[in-house]
């Protein structure tokens, strides 16, 4: 147990699905972070909140939206995904950016299929 | 953008054996991270490092944080077979976003 959960755990969507990954942080950090993780690829950081602010979108496709509503919570919502968005979607939490010594913990992975 | 390199990218070594892996970069770093990773599992972070040639342990984990700060080593002694799994080594500096390794992929024969 990290003090970060992820749920759902698995997800199985159709093209045409709207769905939405959760993630939370019992760690009382201010920055969170969604990862995805392909089949022999490096981890690909996605989106970065800090403070509840958005400060980083690595050119992530629209299909893909995050939310922060606080600094505990982060959604990432879902919609018209394709077959190659299958993966392992990885939150993580740390202190807040811009500062030294964090430590990034990652929550469990919600293992996401898209047919 | 940064990157960092892992090597071995695998390796197979026998149950009872030393295990030696390293991460390597072009930029300097401020904190090395060494994490596990199971099959369908997040990473769990086994040591953090702050220093430049801090040496720290957890259990028969050894880390250290390299003197150039643009590198760092991870020592796994007496392996048993639930160290398998991929190791992955990540960087942090000041304002900038962790940057991970590829990771080095373990295996334990029995």
């Amino acid at each position: 147990e990290t003090g970060v959960t992820q749920t759902p755990r698995h997800l199985v969507m159709g093209m045409t699905n709207k769905k939405s990954l959760k993630c939370e942080q019992h760690l009382g950090h201010n920055a969170m972070y969604w990862y995805k993780q392909s089949a022999k690829k490096p981890l690909e950081l996605m989106f970065v909140y800090n403070f509840k602010e958005q400060t980083e979108n690595n050119s992530v496709p629209s299909r893909f939206s995050p939310e922060c509503p606080n600094s505990s919570h982060l959604f990432l919502h879902l919609h018209t995904l394709q077959p190659e968005d299958s993966a392992l979607y990885l939150c993580a939490s740390s202190q807040a950016l811009g500062g030294s010594g964090y430590e990034q913990y990652f929550g469990p992975g919600t293992r996401l299929t898209v047919t | 953008g940064q990157q960092l390199n892992q090597s071995p990218q695998s390796m197979f070594i026998q149950e009872g054996e030393d295990v030696s892996m390293n991460c390597t970069s072009s930029s300097i770093f401020n904190t090395w991270l060494w994490y596990k990773q199971d099959p369908g599992e997040g990473p769990v972070l086994l040591i953090a490092l702050y220093k430049a040639g801090e040496l720290t342990s957890n259990g028969r984990l050894t880390a250290q944080f390299g003197i150039t700060r643009k590198d760092s080593f991870l020592n796994i002694s007496a392996s048993i077979p639930s160290d398998v799994g991929i190791y992955f080594c990540a960087g942090h500096t000041y304002g900038q976003n962790f940057v991970f390794g590829p990771g080095t992929r373990l295996s334990v024969l029995p």
